[in-house]
């Protein structure tokens, strides 16, 4: 069975500073996607970043970036030199990539507050 | 822009009710998906679709249904409300199975159960 773990519900992180947001996961399967979201207080969910599990490179995206660290299984989210629109609810995800449908498997959630 | 929509963004229905979600997409997408999310438990897959008239079960089922007649429209129903099914409900739509794309969502309906 898959499983994503957030163990960090809520975190701040001061303005302009960099903040990782930890996500672990589990899987049998040795062909899968990573994917982060973010879910402003207005709940629409955004997508921010994706990582294969073949990728030979962690992935960025702007200010985003993914640690991906595959024997450990981890995949966290860093964003760097915040701001205050930062401030949302951040959501690991994970299919596997032969699945039927694509379904996603999400995590907990982080609620992240950026201090001004 | 990918667009998808629901019928509703807030919405108070009476224990024993049939409701009805309603979610459309504009990009032709062969998948679809509804959500629901609660504190601390993120997002629940509760039934996608891969094809028009077809449906599949996600992880917590039981107490809804769901009808694919178009490709475009997706609809959850709750045959007969309960409080336990006080909650956010996202719809999603996605273009394949399988690689990087990513799942595109709904604005998402609160749904409230006296």
């Amino acid at each position: 069975a898959q499983k994503i773990t957030q163990t960090q519900p809520g975190m701040f992180v001061q303005e302009k500073e960099a903040v990782t947001l930890d996500c672990t996961y589990d899987t049998s399967d040795p062909s899968y996607g990573l994917f982060w979201y973010k879910q402003p207080s207005s709940g629409e969910m955004i997508f921010l970043i994706y990582q294969g599990s073949y990728d030979q490179q962690n992935a960025t995206e702007g200010r985003y970036s993914l640690n991906f660290q595959k024997a450990r299984k981890s995949a966290n989210l860093v964003i760097s030199a915040s701001q205050l629109g930062d401030s949302a609810m951040y959501f690991c995800a994970m299919r596997a990539l032969r699945n039927q449908g694509g379904k996603l498997i999400f995590g907990q959630g982080t609620e992240l507050s950026v201090k001004p | 822009d990918v667009k998808v929509t629901q019928s509703s963004r807030y919405l108070v229905k009476r224990t024993g009710e049939k409701v009805f979600l309603e979610c459309v997409q504009d990009m032709d997408h062969e998948n679809m998906f509804w959500y629901r999310q609660d504190p601390g438990l993120g997002l629940r897959l509760i039934y996608f679709s891969y094809d028009v008239k077809m449906k599949e079960k996600g992880d917590i089922p039981e107490g809804y249904s769901v009808s694919r007649e178009k490709k475009e429209r997706f609809s959850l129903i709750l045959e007969s409300a309960s409080t336990n099914q006080t909650s956010m409900y996202l719809c999603a739509s996605s273009p394949t199975t399988t690689g990087r794309d990513e799942q595109f969502f709904g604005p998402g309906t609160r749904l409230t159960v006296l």
